[in-house]
This record gives structure tokens, C-alpha cells and sequence, in this order.
């Protein structure tokens, strides 16, 4: 079995500082870990992917994660957000060798002028 | 092709009335999902084809709910006898399956939004 959970359902920061967004795991096997953006009105998509490479992954638009196997955690940081970073964000777990992609329920993130 | 692509992007029924919605995956991609996000919730799994077989469904699958990819390309899925509650956006990603079994990035179409009325 795998679940996700994402610790807070809203984050809002102010533009130029840094975002935190959380994301705890339950899997039974080595996972592989996903976090998915969706702006209003447009598909998801990949900001990046764990898959048991390097533990500090980095993504698209200055986005990073870090896999710790010790907290099941693979928090989505970057160091200064901007405008276009409002949307929904999504931690997704996946088996190695797997099919079923399981989500978190969503962090929205705001950003302020 | 530039991406998975869901047709219609929208559909209101009356409730008790039938729907179908097609999904056309990436031309490569062997593994198709199926997925169900209603307002304020990540995406749920409803059922996944590898090729042309379907390999896994949810509980969320009920009776009324089918889904076909009879070519391996292309899938539809259909609701019958829709109800109030199936009012969501349904969405199609596909996804080729990597060498040693390790997951590649899944590609999501923009959905169809249903609203049952």
C-alpha cells in the first residue's frame, strides 16, 4: 500500500521569498516520488521526479525536492517565489515497476505582491 | 502529436443519462490511467491499461463505469446511468514504461469536466 500526505492545504508567501510546500509518504517498497503542478484551467504537470537516483532532485522554474528516507518526506522547496507560482501543487508516490500513480491532496499556493 | 488529448473538454448530462469520453495518449506510450478529481482533492485512480489490457481498477469503479483501449491506442470510459456525484473532472495521462521496470513521467491530458444535472 502507498499514501501521501501533504501537511498544509494552503501556503501563502510573499513574492521574493521562499515556498515550502510538505509532503509525507507511506510506502512498502522503495517509491518513486513525483510533484505535479496544475494551474487553473491546464493540465498537471511534472515539476520533477524522485527515482531512487541523487536525493536532492532539482525541477523546472528553480524548483527543488529532497527525498529523506529516514522523515518519508520529500518536501518541494524553492528559494524565491514569483507570481506565476500560484497554483495547485501535488506529491504523487508510484512503485518501481508499478502502474498506480497515488496523490496528495493538494497544497494551493498563493503569492503575494 | 504534442500531448494526451481528452475529448469533450466539457459535458453536461441529465442525471440517469449514459457518457463517454476518449482519451488519445501519447503515440509511444503503453501504459494509460484513468483518473477522477473532484473539486478541492488531488486526483483519484480509477483504472490503468498496459497496452490493451486493463490491469487494475479502483473500488471507485463501480458497475456503471466502464472503460475499453481495444487497440492498445486510444481509450474511452463510460458512464451509465450517471448520477449527481459523478459530477467531476475526469482525467486521461499516459506513460511509457521505462527499461527495468522504473517509472517514467506520466503525461496528463487537460480533462473532461462533467457536471451532472
Amino acid at each position: 500500500a502507498q499514501s501521501v500526505t501533504q501537511l498544509d492545504s494552503h501556503v501563502s508567501v510573499s513574492e521574493g521569498t521562499p515556498v515550502l510546500l510538505r509532503c509525507n509518504y507511506s510506502s512498502s517498497y522503495s517509491p518513486s516520488l513525483f510533484w505535479y503542478v496544475q494551474h487553473p484551467n491546464k493540465g498537471l504537470q511534472l515539476l520533477l521526479k524522485y527515482t531512487s537516483a541523487a536525493t536532492l532532485v532539482k525541477g523546472i522554474n528553480g524548483f527543488e525536492a529532497e527525498f529523506k528516507k529516514s522523515e518519508t518526506s520529500f518536501h518541494l522547496t524553492k528559494p524565491s517565489a514569483h507570481m506565476s507560482d500560484a497554483a495547485e501543487y501535488f506529491c504523487v508516490v508510484s512503485r518501481n515497476a508499478g502502474n498506480m500513480l497515488t496523490f496528495g491532496g493538494g497544497t494551493r499556493l498563493m503569492v503575494k505582491p | 502529436d504534442t500531448g494526451v488529448s481528452q475529448d469533450p473538454r466539457h459535458k453536461i448530462t441529465k442525471r440517469g443519462q449514459n457518457v463517454t469520453f476518449r482519451c488519445d495518449p501519447i503515440s509511444e506510450h503503453n501504459r494509460l490511467y484513468w483518473y477522477r478529481q473532484t473539486l478541492g482533492q488531488g486526483p483519484e485512480f480509477l483504472t490503468y491499461f498496459q497496452n490493451e489490457a486493463q490491469l487494475e481498477k479502483s473500488r471507485l469503479l463501480s458497475d456503471r463505469f466502464s472503460a475499453e483501449r481495444p487497440k492498445g491506442s486510444f481509450s474511452t470510459l463510460e458512464i451509465q446511468r450517471t448520477e449527481q456525484g459523478d459530477s467531476a473532472m475526469y482525467l486521461c495521462a499516459s506513460r511509457l514504461e521505462g527499461s527495468r521496470g522504473l517509472d517514467t513521467e506520466a503525461f496528463f491530458g487537460q480533462g473532461t469536466r462533467l457536471t451532472v444535472v
